[in-house]
């Protein structure tokens, strides 16, 4: 079936130094959306992708759609300890587009050294 | 302000109980979903809901039933509760036409079950 495959696991880095992490899968998506989710809440948006190839920033994050489109990148500059937490891309299931159904990947948690 | 909430954050079970995960949105969306979230696993979808007393099965509905009696209202049953569902439960909602960017996630329920 669909899976995304996310890494890395984890990360604990230095204020200051910028993140990236990726998401890949052996099927082609046509949205990529990253989340994050802070300790003890639900999942958050930070950026949708719908086009191979985009490119769309939020503030210190950036994140990339593939251009094969079976993989997205998420990247955070100069990190502050606020970004601590779990970050999540996602995908809609394949023939459910319209109904807000998402594959999510394992997660990667972010960890920041202040 | 959009809303899910999850009735309850923390609770402890022992096994063999029926355990009720209620969740309610305020947004009057059609679909509604229920995630566990498990480390390294990330988020998995167990059921969803896209019209009052309709239902569907995610990845991993095997011990798990639903209930959608009214459109706001999206409950998780556990029939007989067992100590390999103590999870992070998520429950999360969007428009009939919604894609990732309009999905809203409440805050998750803990449950252990001893």
């Amino acid at each position: 079936g669909q899976q995304l495959n996310q890494s890395p696991q984890s990360m604990f880095i230095q204020e200051g130094e910028d993140v990236s992490m990726n998401c890949t899968s052996s099927s082609i998506f046509n949205t990529w959306l990253w989340y994050k989710q802070d300790p003890g809440e639900g999942p958050v948006l930070l950026i949708a992708l719908y086009k191979a190839g985009e490119l769309t920033s939020n503030g210190r994050l950036t994140a990339q759609f593939g251009i094969t489109r079976k993989d997205s990148f998420l990247n955070i500059s100069a990190s502050i300890p606020s970004d601590v937490g779990i970050y999540f891309c996602a995908g809609p299931f394949h023939g459910s587009s319209n109904t807000g159904k998402l594959i999510f990947g394992q997660g990667t948690t972010l960890q920041v050294k202040p | 302000d959009v809303k899910v909430t999850q009735s309850s954050r923390y609770l402890v079970k022992r096994t063999g109980e029926k355990v009720f995960l209620e969740c309610v949105q305020d947004m009057d969306h059609e679909n509604m979903f229920w995630y566990r979230q498990d480390p390294g696993l990330g988020l998995r979808l167990i059921y969803f809901s896209y019209d009052v007393k309709m239902k569907e099965k995610g990845d991993i509905p095997e011990g798990y039933s639903v209930s959608r009696e009214k459109k706001e209202r999206f409950s998780l049953i556990l029939e007989s509760a067992s100590t390999n569902q103590t999870s992070m439960y998520l429950c999360a909602s969007t428009i009939t036409t919604g894609i990732g960017n309009t999905i809203y996630f409440g805050e998750g329920s803990w449950l252990t079950v001893v």
